[in-house]
């Protein structure tokens, strides 16, 4: 059963950092790109970043670019995304989600549970 | 970027029913690369269609998906009561993936 776990979510100030991690079993996870989605409260769905299985390739939404850093470590079957200079409308429930081949953009076939990510004073 | 304009916003349905939701995009998709996703109050997304017609593992045949280029369209052929949710298109052939802005499915 493939599984996908999110943490490191929780409060922080505006112009602070955090690092969210989803671990992610029941699959061979180098062989799939991976990416985060982030949902404001009440809002859609906003694609942040994809990181390729080796690591080697990424890409970002403008709204993050800059600040946001995906990674991975494959010999953990993690997932990062490393989060600074965090504003007030990065606040969201944030999806680590598993893509379904090995193209960089895919259709997400695997989703974590969310966690919620509040940038507030 | 690709944007995504989901129609109706909102649909409001009975039990048994078809609904019929539309997603059209800014610019062609290319390759189909156009997949569908429902949401349920406090879950992740559900992974329905891919591709733009290729259903996904596990998902009844009562969904369907159709369309190219630029025009898709997502059919619930009879609508059960688990139906009753959001749907997203997303769009994935073109960086920026892109998603639609959703479609309520409700209980009229």
């Amino acid at each position: 059963e493939v599984q996908l776990l999110e943490s490191g979510g929780g409060l922080v100030q505006p112009g602070g950092s955090l690092r969210l991690s989803c671990a992610v079993s029941g699959v061979s996870f180098t062989s799939y790109a991976m990416s985060w989605v982030r949902q404001a409260p009440g809002k859609g769905l906003e694609w942040v970043s994809v990181i390729s299985g080796s690591g080697s390739t990424t890409d970002y939404a403008d709204s993050v670019k800059g600040r946001f850093t995906i990674s991975r470590d494959n010999s953990k079957n993690t997932l990062y995304l490393q989060m600074n200079s965090l504003r007030a409308e990065d606040t969201a429930v944030y999806y680590c989600a598993k893509s379904a081949g090995l193209r960089l953009l895919y259709q997400f076939d695997y989703w974590g549970q969310g966690i919620l990510v509040t940038v507030s004073s | 970027e690709i944007v995504l304009t989901q129609s109706p916003g909102t649909l409001s349905l009975s039990p048994g029913e078809r609904a019929t939701l539309s997603c059209r995009a800014s610019q062609s998709v290319s390759s189909t690369y156009l997949a569908w996703y429902q949401q349920k109050p406090g879950q992740a997304p559900r992974l329905l269609i891919y591709g733009a017609s290729s259903r996904a593992i596990g998902i009844p045949d009562r969904f369907s998906g159709s369309g190219s280029g630029t025009d898709f369209t997502l059919t619930i052929s009879r609508l059960e009561p688990e139906d009753f949710a959001v749907y997203y298109c997303q769009q994935y052939g073109t960086s920026p993936l892109t998603f639609g802005g959703g479609t309520k499915v409700e209980i009229k």
